[in-house]
């Protein structure tokens, strides 16, 4: 069964802490792996990813992808008590029509 | 506001009821999803559309629910005779697929809270 899996699960750190938060996943005909911040509400879009060792960059963050090892990593740096979130990675497969697989999270508290 | 918008925000309800809620897509967005979500879990599919064909269910998806999108554009989401179980948060998405081969971008709404009491 497709499947995606998130670590830590938790993590506290403090401000301009480096985090690194993994995905690692299995999923029928992989089209996507996309990474998302949540914090008290919906889900706000960060990266997608679709080749492996193209790194995808913005501000603070970074992602990257490795389809022959199935994981996605999602780097910050500097943290900011402003990043503190539930941060979630979701894989589109394909299995006769199209869905996306989301992890659990990894909750992030970075503390002043 | 040119997002995913969805209505009620909130609902209460006490259990047997019937409820209905409403998500209106990024404009010309082809694609619309359901999620559910619960505390700590990250958002579990429900179904979803292509323009106003229903393409997948999910097997969470019991015969109480059913989801339109009658004319492409805005979807409903009906549960019928509410239990307990149902309280989550129930998120809507959209994205605009534009061809079977491109991986597309996917947004999301701000989300309807279930409370079934």
């Amino acid at each position: 069964e497709d499947k995606v899996v998130q670590s830590p699960l938790s993590l506290v750190v403090h401000e301009g802490d480096t985090v690194t938060l993994n995905c690692s996943y299995e999923v029928t005909n992989f089209r996507s792996l996309l990474w998302y911040k949540q914090e008290k509400k919906a889900p706000t879009f960060l990266f997608m990813l679709t080749s492996s060792g193209i790194e995808k960059k913005s501000g603070r963050l970074s992602s990257i992808l490795d389809k022959k090892e199935l994981f996605s990593i999602l780097n910050i740096t500097a943290t900011q008590t402003g990043d503190s979130a539930v941060y979630l990675c979701a894989v589109e497969g394909v299995s006769g029509t199209y869905k996306y697989i989301f992890g659990t999270g990894t909750r992030l508290k970075v503390l002043a | 506001d040119t997002g995913v918008s969805q209505n009620p925000r909130h609902k209460i309800t006490k259990r047997g009821q019937n409820v209905t809620f409403r998500c209106d897509p990024i404009s010309e967005h082809n694609r619309l999803y359901w999620y559910r979500q619960t505390l700590g879990q990250g958002p579990e599919f429900l179904t979803y559309f292509q323009n106003e064909a229903q393409l997948e269910k999910s097997r969470l998806l019991s015969d109480r629910f059913s989801a339109e999108r009658p004319k492409g554009s805005f979807s409903t989401l009906e549960i019928q005779r509410t239990e307990q179980g149902d309280s989550a948060m129930y998120l809507c998405a959209s994205s605009l697929a534009t061809g079977w081969q491109a991986p597309y971008e996917q947004y999301f709404g701000p989300g309807t809270r279930l409370t079934v009491t």
